[in-house]
């Protein structure tokens, strides 16, 4: 079993849905959360941390449960330009150092 | 400032050939890492680095050797390439990270290099 799953997708939605996306994590030991963007063919980057209290940044909110080891990100109003592959991250540590463990990813299709 | 760069970007290898995959980073970040991507399989991590003259292996880091003799470089080598390390390389710096509190600072990637191993 990977540590980190999320349904690959493809997700296809019209401009202006809502869509969500989910993830779980099995390592209990896993101490910090994130949504990377990844446009194709193009490298990760950080869209957002995700904290236990929930967060949200414009459109996007994301959510952790730690007892159910599940993160979610929900994205409001669709663009076009939301259109990209999600990767839901999280942060391990061991002794000193921490490592990123990613999850393969769940694409997004926005369709006009 | 540049950021993260790799180079090269495209490489085709024949079975068996070796070849170095650099990466530099302008942040002055003391943490660096080497990834690769494939279908299906996420990001992951083949080595990193703590700092300069440390290295330390990650996920899966057979047939892979790095060096950081500088700071700011970190070298990913293949000295007998085979089919199955035809990849995505993504190379990435993050600032000291913190403690055992759980802090951390973001991971920046370069452009990536893609690999194809004939």
């Amino acid at each position: 079993r990977k540590e980190v799953e999320q349904d690959p997708g493809p997700f296809n939605v019209p401009e202006g849905a809502t869509v969500a996306f989910n993830c779980t994590y099995s390592n209990s030991a896993s101490q910090s959360f994130f949504w990377y963007r990844q446009d194709c063919r193009k490298e990760p980057k950080l869209l957002m941390s995700v904290y236990s209290s929930g967060n949200e940044d414009g459109r996007f909110t994301a959510q952790l449960n730690r007892a159910s080891q599940y993160i979610s990100l929900l994205i409001r109003d669709s663009k076009l330009s939301d259109s990209a592959t999600y990767l839901c991250v999280v942060n391990r540590w061991t002794g000193n150092t921490g490592k990123l463990i990613f999850g393969q990813g769940t694409t997004l299709q926005v369709k006009p | 400032n540049a950021g993260v760069t790799q180079t090269p970007k495209f490489r085709v290898l024949k079975t068996g050939q070796s070849m170095t995959l650099l990466c530099a980073q302008d942040m002055n970040h003391e943490y660096m890492y080497w990834y690769r991507q494939d279908p299906g399989m996420g990001l992951r991590l083949i080595h990193y680095s703590v700092g300069e003259g440390t290295t330390a292996k990650g996920e899966v880091p057979d047939g892979y050797n790095v060096s950081r003799l500088k700071k700011q470089n970190f070298l990913l080598g293949l000295e007998s390439a085979a089919p199955s390390q035809t990849s995505v390389y993504f190379c990435a710096s993050s600032g000291l990270a913190g403690g055992g509190g759980g802090s951390y600072n973001e991971q920046f990637f370069g452009p990536g290099t893609r690999l194809t191993v004939l």
